[in-house]
């Protein structure tokens, strides 16, 4: 069983544009929201992480958005550039169940 | 700082073999986790270990799997026998566990094993 979706599976966009991903939970008692980058050959890395207590988290051109009634949260690149091109995967857990499930994973290409 | 080392990067074996994975987390991370990457199934949580001590099992497949982590600085993943649909690359990853809180997880860069 699935608890964390994420979509789309890829996507493409042009340098500069905006890269959006959306990913969607199910257990109301998951109360820590991570996104983690992926380059091919290599382990996942985390980007960006969330807690349910605020709603927006900015560092640099990442940007994620929380929606604590909707049970979604998203991940924006803005400025996206072709160093950017990797596959990105949301995540949740519980704090007391120290346990990430991540979600399938979104594979991002961004063209020059 | 070394991160996570695991070994071996690749793996090719027949099946029916004996596979053993090995990690060493980053020195002072009281948590390991072994994960599992397929284009089918994504990032999938196999077991974990807080402090040597296995917490959840739940998602290795079966029998076939067992993990060990003997002290802080070793784990292994065994498959016996192996399959062809064990095929897949294998992360383990550590983390310094402070309280209940799951704080950042340091990946290895994984093991590609192919089951023929």
């Amino acid at each position: 069983q699935q608890q964390v979706k994420q979509s789309p599976q890829s996507l493409i966009v042009q340098k500069g544009g905006i890269s959006i991903i959306n990913c969607a939970y199910e257990n109301t008692a998951f109360d820590y929201f991570p996104w983690y980058q992926q380059f091919p050959g290599k382990g996942p890395a985390l980007l960006i992480a969330i807690r349910p207590d605020v709603s927006e988290k900015k560092e640099g051109r990442f940007t994620i958005s929380f929606n604590k009634s909707a049970k979604q949260f998203s991940l924006h690149i803005m400025d996206s550039q072709p160093g950017d091109s990797a596959t990105y995967f949301c995540a949740a857990s519980r704090a007391a169940g120290n346990k990430l499930t991540f979600g399938g994973g979104t594979r991002v290409l961004v063209k020059p | 700082d070394a991160g996570v080392i695991q070994s071996p990067r690749h793996e090719v074996t027949e099946m029916g073999q004996e596979v053993t994975l090995r990690c060493k987390p980053i020195s002072g991370h009281n948590s390991l986790f072994w994960y599992r990457q397929t284009m089918m199934r994504g990032l999938e949580l196999l077991i974990y270990f807080n402090n040597n001590v296995p917490i959840d099992d739940s998602g290795m497949p079966e029998d076939r799997f067992s993990a060990k982590m003997p002290n802080a600085s070793f784990s292994t993943l065994k498959i016996q026998p192996s399959e062809p649909r064990d095929s897949a690359v294998y992360f383990c990853a550590s983390t310094r566990l402070a309280g209940v809180e799951i704080g950042e997880l340091f990946f290895g860069e994984g093991s590609r094993l192919t089951v023929l």
